[in-house]
């Protein structure tokens, strides 16, 4: 059974334009809620997180919402560049347990 | 800058032979992982180690199992591979502080054939 789910495969954006990415949760012990970014042929880097205790983090062009009730969160990428066209991993994790991860969402910025 | 190194970046095995996927990080962080990545599955669990020996089962340890002997280096070991553990195979690290988002930093994968 999955924990986190994210359910867009892909998502096309025009470049300066929004990018909105989406995660949804069941397990309501997870504490912090990290995004990744992977770029083909390489691992995964880190790009933001958040605290279960926090409605929003932001981080240059790049901010994370957590919505506890509705057990989502979202990424959002302002504005798109054609460099920011990677694979986008939403992660979670139970205090004293490793992150587990989504399946992840394929993001195209077109210029 | 922080690293995490994955020895080899690609390998060709043939079915039935033991494969070693050998992993080093330089930060003195305490826990190892390690995660298999597959097209439309995401990035799956196989071993976790929390400390120098200790070991700890993911979501799909079946066909694997970790050696952990020194604090910096931590393999994973395929002892007969099959064709369906064809696959990136990416290992992280992260400290084990109390606080924080204990973030995990990667290694840049090592893609594996078994042919």
């Amino acid at each position: 059974d999955q924990q986190v789910k994210q359910n867009s495969p892909s998502l096309s954006v025009q470049e300066g334009r929004i990018s909105i990415l989406n995660c949804d949760y069941t397990n309501s012990m997870f504490d912090y809620f990290l995004w990744y970014k992977k770029y083909p042929a390489e691992g995964p880097t880190f790009l933001i997180s958040i605290s279960s205790i926090k409605d929003k983090n932001e981080d240059g062009r790049f901010t994370v919402f957590l919505n506890k009730s509705a057990k989502h969160l979202s990424l959002h990428i302002v504005p798109s560049q054609p460099g920011d066209s990677a694979v986008y991993f939403c992660a979670a994790r139970e205090a004293g347990t490793a992150l587990i991860f989504g399946k992840g969402t394929t993001l195209s910025v077109s210029s | 800058d922080v690293k995490v190194t994955q020895s080899s970046r690609y390998l060709v095995k043939r079915t039935g032979e033991k494969v070693f996927l050998e992993c080093v990080q330089d930060m003195d962080h305490e826990n190892m992982f390690w995660y298999r990545q597959d097209p439309g599955l995401g990035l799956r669990l196989i071993y976790f180690s929390y400390d120098v020996k200790m070991k700890e089962k993911g979501d799909i340890p079946e066909g694997y199992s970790v050696s952990r002997e020194k604090k910096e280096r931590f393999s994973l070991i395929l002892e007969s591979a099959s064709t369906n553990q064809t696959s990136m195979y990416l290992c992280a690290s992260s400290y084990s502080g109390r606080t924080g988002a204990n973030v995990l930093t990667f290694g840049a994968g090592s893609r594996l054939t078994v042919l």
